[in-house]
């Protein structure tokens, strides 16, 4: 049962630079989303879908693109990396969007970006 | 606003203590959702525990409950006999009726003392 699958664990990036953080379920769920975490501030919304071919920005969606062509997958790309994206990236899915579904998360995605 | 408050960065508590974390939150929505994880050096996110806003009694689940206040708009996470592997960053957050979207708060860290 592989749950939230986040690909890949860690990434050094150079400015400037493009790169896809990619995201997979298993477990059939409608809702995925996107974070990042940064020390002090908790978890912050960067773009989520309610659905294949459905999606919509977060708290802080500028620099990123997502897309959702199937249920199982959630991409999320940097378009060019600046130092201010440093920072640890969550993939996040639930059964639904409302309601006591809670969200499982992936093991993270730890980028550094010089 | 902010929409989930975490007032407390750190709290020291003895083994086999109970221990409150606070969490405020801030909607007009009448349909809600509130969460609390918990979050180890390791990096992972665990869910713990929900609490709905039209559920009359507070929710527990084993060692944790939360105490929930409408009217004060609380949802404070209590931890009893407290063990070393609770240390570790708790994160509360909402989910709001109307909306499409989770908020977290800033986080707790919390050590045990043995």
């Amino acid at each position: 049962n592989a749950g939230v699958t986040q690909t890949p664990k860690f990434q050094v990036l150079k400015t400037g630079q493009s790169m896809t953080l990619q995201c997979a379920q298993d477990m059939n769920h409608e809702y995925m989303s996107w974070y990042r975490q940064d020390p002090g501030m908790g978890l912050r919304l960067i773009h989520y879908s309610v659905g294949a071919g459905i999606t919509d920005q977060g708290e802080v969606p500028n620099g990123y693109n997502v897309s959702r062509s199937t249920t199982e997958d959630f991409p999320l790309r940097l378009l060019s990396a600046a130092p201010s994206q440093t920072s640890v990236y969550f993939c996040a899915s639930s059964y639904s969007y409302y309601g006591s579904q809670p969200q499982h998360f992936g093991d993270g995605t730890r980028l550094s970006i010089l | 606003a902010q929409k989930i408050t975490q007032t407390q960065p750190g709290m020291f508590v003895q083994e086999k203590e109970a221990v409150t974390l606070d969490c405020t939150y801030d909607t007009s929505d009448q349909s809600y959702g509130l969460f609390w994880y918990k979050q180890p050096s390791s990096g992972e996110m665990i869910f713990l525990i929900y609490q709905g806003s039209y559920d009359e009694q507070n929710a527990t689940e084993g060692r944790y409950s939360l105490n929930f206040q409408k009217a004060r708009k609380s949802a404070n996470l209590v931890i009893s006999a407290s063990q070393l592997g609770d240390s570790a960053m708790y994160f509360c957050a909402m989910r709001e009726g109307q909306g499409n979207q989770f908020y977290f708060g800033t986080g707790t860290s919390l050590t045990v003392i043995p």
